[in-house]
């Protein structure tokens, strides 16, 4: 079965750090580049970050750029997001996204994890 | 950033009945090199993560119901459900792949009257 399951998500308070970890399994994992979006409960969903196959290219939102740092580990079929100087507005569900095709033309994301929930706040 | 602006932002439709969403984007997110429209739609249930229905703006994803359809070019987009039933309830997405960043439409929480 193809999935994506993601862990790391706490409670921290603001300025603190927290690492984020998506497991996949059911697919070829480092043929796919993959996305990080989250979800204020309740609320719509924004896209955060991506990185390519073999990890050398990497794009955020401006929300989190220079806070937040993607990468991943093709052997351990591990996607994570380290994220420092969180802040209360980076509250949120945070999911892993498999793009549909694998490659970074169709940015459609076909396989979502169940998401992993991050609370900043003091 | 292309900004996605959905209409309306809730909507009650008897079981049977049509079901319209709209979608609009900020600028084009049609690519005249492969005649492609990079707009995608996503269902959202309660408690759930978004599933995918529709990309390309009107290619169905597998095993998505054919009462799903979506429609639309450039900057105007339609999700259309022909004949709404009771497990369509949830809100739905458009989501634009064109740029960086990428970006949502606010949902629409779509009921049953």
């Amino acid at each position: 079965e193809v999935q994506l399951v993601e862990s790391g998500g706490d409670l921290v308070q603001p300025g603190g750090s927290l690492r984020l970890s998506c497991t996949a399994s059911g697919f070829t994992f480092s043929t796919y580049w993959m996305h990080w979006v989250r979800q204020v409960p309740g609320k719509g969903l924004a896209w955060v970050s991506r990185i390519n196959t073999d990890g050398s290219s990497t794009t955020y939102a401006d929300s989190v750029k220079g806070r937040f740092t993607i990468s991943r580990d093709n052997a351990k079929n591990t996607l994570y997001l380290q994220m420092n100087s969180l802040r209360v507005e980076d509250t949120a569900i945070y999911y892993c996204g498999r793009p549909l095709g694998g490659g970074g033309s169709i940015v459609a994301f076909d396989i979502w994890g169940q998401g992993t929930l991050v609370t900043v706040s003091s | 950033d292309i900004v996605m602006t959905q209409s309306p932002d809730s909507l009650a439709v008897s079981l049977g009945e049509r079901a319209t969403i709209n979608c609009k984007s900020s600028q084009s997110v049609f690519y005249n090199s492969n005649n492609k429209n990079y707009l995608t739609w996503y269902q959202q249930k309660p408690g759930q993560p978004p599933k995918l229905l529709i990309y390309w703006a009107s290619t169905r994803e597998s095993g998505v119901p054919d009462r799903f359809s979506g429609s639309g070019s450039g900057t105007d987009f339609t999700l259309t459900i022909s004949s709404l039933q009771a497990e369509d309830v949830a809100v739905y997405y458009c989501q634009q792949y064109y740029s960086t960043p990428y970006t949502f439409g606010q949902g629409t929480k779509l009921e049953i009257k």
